[in-house]
């Protein structure tokens, strides 16, 4: 059974803080891992997917790192702005291409 | 380009009632992926579809659900009779061919049900 994992479970920050939390996911036949930002009302939509061991994404201020061997991921906001406050999902595709996804780290930012 | 489309977007309806949720997958995309999102237990994914096909209904509750692709634009999600603990909000996605793991899945607007 897959077991993806994400710390913390929430994360209270103040507007300007820069923060990070973690996706933990099987580290033996990899494929790939998404990450996905879910805002409160609104319906998930994919950041990114990572496919290579040290790969680096970024979109704006929001950047992803991949530890494919060890099975981890991390996910850097520098700068947190109030509307960044969502859900961050990561997910990780079996060998079928179902997404295993992790319970998500609900991030809330105040101004 | 047009994201994937749900309808209707919001259903309030009588326990008992038949319930249809709709979906169009984007222009392209392979596989379907119907989701629902409930405060116990958070995003599940109830079935997939690769190529029209379904592929694993293993997250369906019941019998009492099921779902169909009769063509690579439209895909349903039936619920017959309707329970209030069907309450919740109803998530389709696609991305292109299942077998390609890198590819993202993109969500519609979701539909939330109510059940009376």
């Amino acid at each position: 059974i897959l077991n993806v994992e994400q710390s913390p479970q929430s994360l209270h920050v103040q507007e300007g803080d820069s923060t990070n939390f973690t996706c933990s996911f099987p580290s033996s036949n990899f494929y790939a891992l998404h990450w996905y930002r879910w805002e409160t009302a609104k319906s998930p939509e994919a950041l990114f997917v990572m496919t290579l061991n040290g790969d680096e994404k970024k979109k704006g201020r929001i950047s992803a790192t991949l530890n494919t061997k060890e099975g981890y991921s991390y996910l850097y906001i520098k700068g947190s702005q109030p509307e960044d406050s969502a859900t961050y999902l990561c997910a990780f595709p079996n060998q079928g291409g179902k997404l295993i996804f992790g319970q998500g780290t609900e991030l809330s930012v105040k101004p | 380009d047009a994201g994937v489309i749900q309808s209707p977007r919001h259903e309030v309806t009588e326990m008992g009632q038949e319930v249809t949720l709709r979906c169009k997958p984007i222009s392209g995309h392979n596989s379907l992926f119907w989701y629902r999102q409930t405060m116990m237990r958070g995003l599940e994914l109830l079935i997939y579809f690769n190529n029209n096909v379904p592929i694993d209904d293993s997250g369906m509750p019941e019998d009492r659900f099921s779902a169909k692709m009769p063509n690579a634009s439209f895909s349903t999600l039936k619920i017959q009779p309707s329970e209030p603990r069907d309450s919740a909000v109803y998530f389709c996605a696609s991305s292109l061919a299942l077998g390609q793991r890198n590819q993202p899945q993109h969500f519609g607007d979701g539909t939330r049900l109510s059940i009376l």
